[in-house]
This record gives C-alpha cells, sequence and structure tokens, in this order.
C-alpha cells in the first residue's frame, strides 16, 4: 500500500539559510499534517491543512510558513534557520470524517549547523 | 488545553513477558481519541493501538489491548507476550474533533516511554 512520502529524508543547512521539506500524502487523503520532533522530545503540531486551506496553527514560528497545493502534496518552508530547528519533520495524512488515524511519512531529519 | 502525561519515562520487560505503559490525559472535551504509537530506532510513527471515547469496550490489536477509564482519564496500553521487535518508544496521544472543517484534529503527544524487551 502506499505510504506518506517525504522529501528529502536528510537535510543540512546552515545557521540564517532556507529549507523546504516537502510532503507527498497517501493518495486520496485530504488533510495534512506537519510536527516536529526535537531530539529526545514528542512530537509538536506544527500546522495542519484540509483540501488545501490552513485549518489549524500550532506553534509554528513565523519564520515557517506552509501550504497545500492542487494536488494535495504540502510544503513546509523555513527560513532564517537556527540550530534549534535541527530536528525530525513528520509529515502526517488522512482522510477527515472518514478515518482520524494519522498516517506518518518517514519523517525528514533537519541539522541546521 | 489537553495534556498527556506518560509517567514511566523508561521500562524494561523480558521477552514472552507482559508489560503495561501507562498514560493519563486532562482535557474537557466529552468527543475525543486516544493513540497509542510506537517510534523504533528507524524513528518510524507507527501507529499500535486506537480508542474511541465513546466506546466503553476496550480496544484490541493482537498482542496489544488497552485499558481505558474515562472517568479517571487513563488509557494504559498493554503488551502481551512481549517481542523484541517490540522495543522502542511508545508515545501516548490525544485528539480531539469538537470541531468541523478540519480544526482541532491535530495530535497531542505525552512525553513518551522508552521500553526495551530483553532476551
Amino acid at each position: 500500500a502506499a505510504g506518506v512520502i517525504q522529501s528529502p529524508r536528510h537535510l543540512i543547512k546552515e545557521k540564517r539559510e532556507t529549507a523546504t521539506l516537502k510532503c507527498y500524502p497517501i493518495p486520496r487523503h485530504d488533510t495534512v499534517y506537519w510536527y516536529q520532533q526535537g531530539p529526545g522530545q514528542d512530537p509538536q503540531f506544527l500546522i495542519s491543512f484540509y483540501e488545501k486551506m490552513q485549518s489549524d496553527k500550532g506553534s509554528i514560528p513565523d519564520r515557517f510558513s506552509a501550504q497545500q497545493f492542487s494536488d494535495y502534496h504540502s510544503e513546509l518552508n523555513m527560513s532564517s534557520l537556527e540550530l534549534g530547528d535541527s530536528a525530525l519533520y513528520f509529515c502526517a495524512s488522512t482522510i477527515l470524517g472518514f478515518s482520524y488515524e494519522q498516517y506518518f511519512g518517514p519523517g525528514t531529519r533537519l541539522t541546521v549547523t | 488545553a489537553q495534556t498527556v502525561t506518560q509517567s514511566q519515562p523508561e521500562m524494561s520487560v523480558q521477552e514472552a513477558e507482559t508489560v503495561t505503559l501507562s498514560c493519563t490525559y486532562d482535557t474537557s472535551e466529552n468527543n475525543y481519541y486516544l493513540f497509542w504509537y510506537k517510534q523504533p530506532p528507524s524513528r518510524q510513527m507507527i501507529l499500535v493501538i486506537r480508542q474511541e471515547a465513546y466506546k466503553q469496550q476496550n480496544a484490541t490489536e493482537n498482542r496489544f489491548s488497552v485499558n481505558f477509564q474515562k472517568a479517571a482519564k487513563s488509557f494504559s496500553l498493554k503488551i502481551s507476550d512481549s517481542q523484541l521487535g517490540d522495543t522502542a518508544m511508545y508515545f501516548c496521544a490525544f485528539m480531539t474533533f469538537e470541531n468541523s472543517g478540519g480544526s482541532n484534529y491535530k495530535l497531542t503527544f505525552g512525553k513518551g516511554t522508552l521500553l526495551t524487551v530483553n532476551p
């Protein structure tokens, strides 16, 4: 069965640079969630999209922005990167109203040096 | 705001034995879901089991079962016949769906319990 795809899997950036993380949800899934998991921490909700509209926002810095495109894939744009942005970034998808189970991608490991 | 508490940072169990991981949560909502996710060393987040708050019957998935006590706001995970492959971080997670339109379906996680299964 198709799973959530995230790219790249690993990314190394320097401070103050910009990074773009991509998420391709499971086919026919209409909702995408982004989570950030710092070292030794639990995942923290960043932002979600339902049918290409932002549906909820968590503790996402103003330096980050995201969107969901017409093909339902989503991108998380991170600017002016800081050392504290080093984390594992998960994307998860679901079909809202059909199932509330969120299926997670493998994550993108971002390292800021 | 919802909070999820896992009071056991680490646990260990012998292979083939049974172990129970604890989770409590705090919410004023009446409709919600509870989940247990497993995160092995690969860091992949894998759904283990889910429980709908309106269901009194405890969820079961093969060797995994929950003890859901709504009044006590408790949601423990029991793993029977533990296997080496069960070694992982286990996260308890909460999701409310009081509002429509996609909002409030985010997961709130506990801090996790690192489970080690010993041979």
